[in-house]
């Protein structure tokens, strides 16, 4: 099994809504990803963890709140987002181990969100 | 300047051409490389991993020359399924980090 699963695939929210992004994988993998994906740009690091604890945040504003509940999977929390933070939400994971040799990331299908 | 650029692009190619894509990274420690391609409106998926002995897949193959910094993509006999956005992505070290993505290059392969 080689899937990172995502719900839900579609999110609209007001400014002042607080809904969450869920991602699992059942790959054995210890870190685990967020990004934010802006038309025609490429992927944009929001978050990482590694063996369930947060390692990188790459100076996201506090409306995004990352959880890890477990090694199997990731949330993003979110409250009181702006119509800017419209974006397609990636969740990815990767083995994260001194004995992988690449360490790929895989994919989640994604989260499109819309904050009106 | 980038930390990871790649061609601009766009390529549009007729079925069948050769085309090949090139990306640079400018952090000398990078370890572990990639090459990406993302279909429109959906999830990045890993097409090769790129190893420094230069790797290929059917008629896809990857080169690596960490003296110039430089990694390749060669697509033979390209197909319509090939067009996409292709992602070069370089990772500091093997654990968990900061992948760089370049900003992608868009293929187009025409009947």
């Amino acid at each position: 099994d080689t899937e990172v699963t995502q719900t839900p695939k579609h999110l609209v929210m007001g400014m002042t809504n607080k809904k969450s992004l869920k991602c699992e994988q059942h790959m054995g993998h210890r870190a685990m990803y967020w990004y934010k994906q802006k038309a025609k740009k490429p992927p944009e690091l929001m978050f990482v963890y590694s063996y369930e604890k947060l390692s990188i945040n790459e100076s996201v504003p506090s409306r995004f709140s990352p959880e890890c509940p477990n090694s199997s999977l990731l949330n993003l929390h979110l409250h009181a987002l702006q119509p800017e933070d419209s974006a397609l939400y990636l969740c990815a994971s990767s083995q994260d181990r001194d004995t992988s040799s690449y360490n790929e990331q895989f994919f989640g299908p994604g989260t499109r969100l819309t904050v009106l | 300047r980038k930390e990871v650029e790649q061609d601009p692009g766009p390529f549009n190619v007729p079925e069948g051409a050769t085309v090949a894509f090139n990306c640079t990274y400018s952090n000398s420690a990078s370890q572990s490389f990639f090459w990406y391609r993302q279909d429109c409106r959906k999830e990045p998926k890993l097409l090769m991993s790129v190893y420094s002995s230069g790797n290929e897949d059917g008629r896809f193959t990857a080169q690596l020359n960490r003296a110039s910094q430089y990694i390749s993509l060669l697509i033979r006999d390209s197909k319509l399924s090939d067009s996409a956005t292709y992602l070069c992505v370089v990772t500091p070290n093997t654990n968990a980090g900061k992948s760089t993505f370049g900003d992608g290059t868009t293929l187009t392969v025409k009947p």
